[in-house]
């Protein structure tokens, strides 16, 4: 079975300053999906970015990028110039492409980030 | 942007009532999935649908709970007969293709005393 973990609860970071958060999985598969999601205090998921795995280049999104490092079965999120509105938790999460119809996500257990001002 | 909604925001219900949380997917999206997350804990996979039929189901999701796709914009969670333990959000959400990433809801919180 897949996993997720994210191993830090909490960070902190200064606003416009560059933050990254880790995500270590576990899967027997070739072929799969990432994603980064978002909480904010109102509670919506919003997804932040998104990695195929049987692409070599890491995706990027504005002032978020991801480092994949499909060996180590790493994928870490760089939030660069960090802003106020950054503050939220965020989910690692994974999607194995032979879901088929199911295409279910399994949830890393999520860092909450706090930008100060 | 198109967006899921969900209704109501907050159900505050007895233990052993039924409840029924309602949704509204992107309508030109195929792929309904129920999550669920009890406060503090992780978002946790429930049910997905398609084609009108459930494609999986996780272990939570057991006789007690039920989907359904009554018409052809609506996307329903019935919880039977709720237990506290079923308190938490309860998000949907939808996909054209589940690999791109969904569309969450803004989640109906669940509140069983």
């Amino acid at each position: 079975a897949q996993t997720v973990t994210q191993s830090q609860p909490e960070m902190s970071v200064q606003e416009a300053e560059t933050v990254t958060l880790s995500c270590t999985y576990d899967t027997s598969e070739s072929n799969y999906y990432l994603f980064w999601y978002k909480q904010p205090p109102s509670r919506q998921m919003i997804l932040v970015i998104r990695q195929e795995a049987y692409k070599q280049q890491n995706a990027t999104e504005n002032r978020f990028s991801v480092n994949f490092q499909k060996a180590a079965k790493s994928f870490s999120l760089k939030i660069s110039d960090s802003q106020l509105g950054d503050t939220a938790m965020y989910f690692c999460a994974f999607m194995n492409v032979l879901g088929g119809a199911t295409n279910k996500l399994i949830f890393g257990t999520g860092t909450l980030l706090a930008v100060q001002p | 942007e198109p967006e899921v909604t969900q209704t109501p925001s907050h159900q505050v219900t007895q233990m052993g009532q039924e409840v029924i949380l309602r949704c509204v997917p992107i309508s030109n999206h195929l792929y309904f999935y129920w999550y669920r997350q009890i406060l503090g804990q992780k978002v946790e996979f429930l049910v997905s649908f398609y084609n009108n039929e459930i494609s999986e189901k996780s272990e939570i999701f057991d006789d007690q709970f039920s989907v359904e796709r009554p018409d052809g914009s609506n996307f329903t969670l019935k919880i039977r007969s709720t237990k506290l333990e079923d308190s938490a959000m309860y998000f949907c959400a939808s996909s054209t293709e589940g690999r791109r990433g969904y569309t969450f809801g803004s989640g109906t919180r669940l509140t069983v005393v």
